[in-house]
């Protein structure tokens, strides 16, 4: 398996542009998770889905975050208008979720600049 | 959900030296995972631990579990420059993270 695959890798777009961020997560998995790092706020978790359905959204920042994932296999974030304090790098996970619990795999992240 | 607080925020050790990094929690869980971020990658998943173990082994990790004081260790044995790392953990099935601690192995 090619892990969890997210692009672009880099974007950098102007303020007031929408950015759409993409995520293919593990086959199998029915988990997915979206979540924004930066130096001052650290790892934040903005969503995250069971069997495609949002369970938590309470941390997405503000109504100008979406996120939606049409199928197992794909889930987007969208930021409009996008401003320059959403410069972050947004990183996807995925989990077969059980009771036990298994641990998560996680993309290798966007960078996001918005300038 | 709740997140974890690691503890210390930052370590300096050197090479071959062993390196312990705390965890407490304020709520009870079902398993608690350690997790490595290389400075610009995502986070790599090292270990998990269930709440009915109180010990475990990967390599040259070993994590600790103690559900009476809501805590965890992750203990690094002789340690390498590669170690160096964000380290983070998650207690429970919902990860949200904490602010991590900055692991530095001097070669």
């Amino acid at each position: 398996d090619a892990g969890v695959i997210q692009s672009p890798r880099h974007e950098v777009t102007e303020m007031g542009q929408e950015v759409t961020l993409r995520c293919k997560p593990i086959s199998g998995h029915n988990s997915l998770f979206w979540y924004r790092q930066t130096m001052m706020r650290g790892l934040e978790l903005l969503i995250y889905f069971n069997n495609n359905v949002p369970i938590d959204d309470s941390g997405m920042p503000e109504d100008r975050f979406s996120a939606k994932m049409p199928n197992a296999s794909f889930s987007t974030l969208k930021i409009q208008p996008s401003e320059p304090r959403d410069s972050a790098v947004y990183f996807c996970a995925s989990s077969f979720s059980s009771p036990g619990g298994y641990g998560y795999t996680f993309g290798s992240g966007t960078r996001l600049t918005v300038v | 959900s709740q997140q974890g607080e690691e503890d210390p925020q930052a370590l300096s050790i050197q090479e071959g030296e062993n390196a312990t990094m705390n965890c407490s929690y304020k709520t009870s869980i079902n398993n608690l995972q350690w997790y490595r971020q290389n400075s610009g990658r995502g986070l790599v998943h090292l270990i998990l631990i269930r709440s009915n173990e109180r010990e475990k082994h990967s390599g040259r990790l070993r994590v600790t579990l103690d559900t009476s004081k809501k805590s965890s260790s992750l203990l690094i044995t002789a340690s390498r420059a590669a170690d160096t790392a964000s380290y983070f953990c998650a207690p429970g099935g919902e990860l949200t993270f904490g602010k991590g601690i900055t692991l530095s192995v001097r070669p």
